[in-house]
């Protein structure tokens, strides 16, 4: 059975600082896509970034980087230069080929200091 | 403007009483999910239509029912909930399967049952 793992139930950081968010992962299948989503206070889920399994580099959108480490089995989020509009939760998710069930961690809530 | 459009927002209701969630996207997506999220639990999938056609229903008990009556437009009828049941419900679509950006999420519905 595949899970994630968020280890992080909270983080401070403080504004223009950067914060890296934990994410490992378990499955023995080769073939899959993990995905980063934010959450803020209204509920929506923002969809941030995404790296392949095959993918060789890692993911990069804007200020956010995905630093994928697929030996460890690990996909950490890295947020530069925080903004107080960062402060949400953040969900790490998975999905597999041929499946149409995206699975997540249990989220890690961010809070920006000024 | 997510793509993805829930009404209501925000739902109070009774536990004799009848109402549905609609979740409506134009972008294209062929299969649609509802989502529900509770404090302090990870996102739990509930139903799952691809091409309109239901393709997983996650042990849902009966008092949700979910309707597809095409790609673009998604319905969860609710009767007799139970106040456990009060989360905020999450309505998402993809592409089968999902591509790199995975779901796009609505902002969901609030319910509250008394």
């Amino acid at each position: 059975a595949q899970k994630i793992t968020q280890t992080q139930p909270g983080m401070f950081v403080q504004e223009k600082e950067a914060v890296t968010l934990d994410c490992t992962y378990d499955t023995s299948d080769p073939s899959y896509g993990l995905f980063w989503y934010k959450q803020p206070s209204s509920g929506e889920m923002i969809f941030l970034i995404y790296q392949g399994s095959y993918d060789q580099q890692n993911a990069t959108e804007g200020r956010y980087s995905l630093n994928f480490q697929k030996a460890r089995k690990s996909a950490n989020l890295v947020i530069s230069a925080s903004q107080l509009g960062d402060s949400a939760m953040y969900f790490c998710a998975m999905s597999f080929n041929n499946d149409y069930k995206l699975s997540f961690g249990a989220g890690t809530t961010v809070t920006v200091r000024a | 403007e997510t793509g993805v459009t829930q009404t209501p927002r925000h739902l109070v209701m009774g536990m004799t009483n009848k109402k549905s969630l609609k979740c409506e996207q134009h972008l294209g997506h062929n299969a649609m999910y509802w989502y529900k999220q509770s404090a302090k639990k990870p996102l739990e999938l509930m139903f799952v239509y691809s091409l309109e056609e239901r393709v997983e229903n996650n042990s849902v008990p009966s008092r949700f029912s979910p309707e597809c009556p095409n790609s673009s437009h998604l319905f969860l009828h609710l009767h007799t909930l139970q106040p456990e049941d009060s989360a905020l419900y999450l309505c998402a679509s993809s592409q089968v399967p999902p591509a790199g950006n995975g779901y796009t999420f609505g902002s969901g519905t609030r319910l509250t049952v008394v």
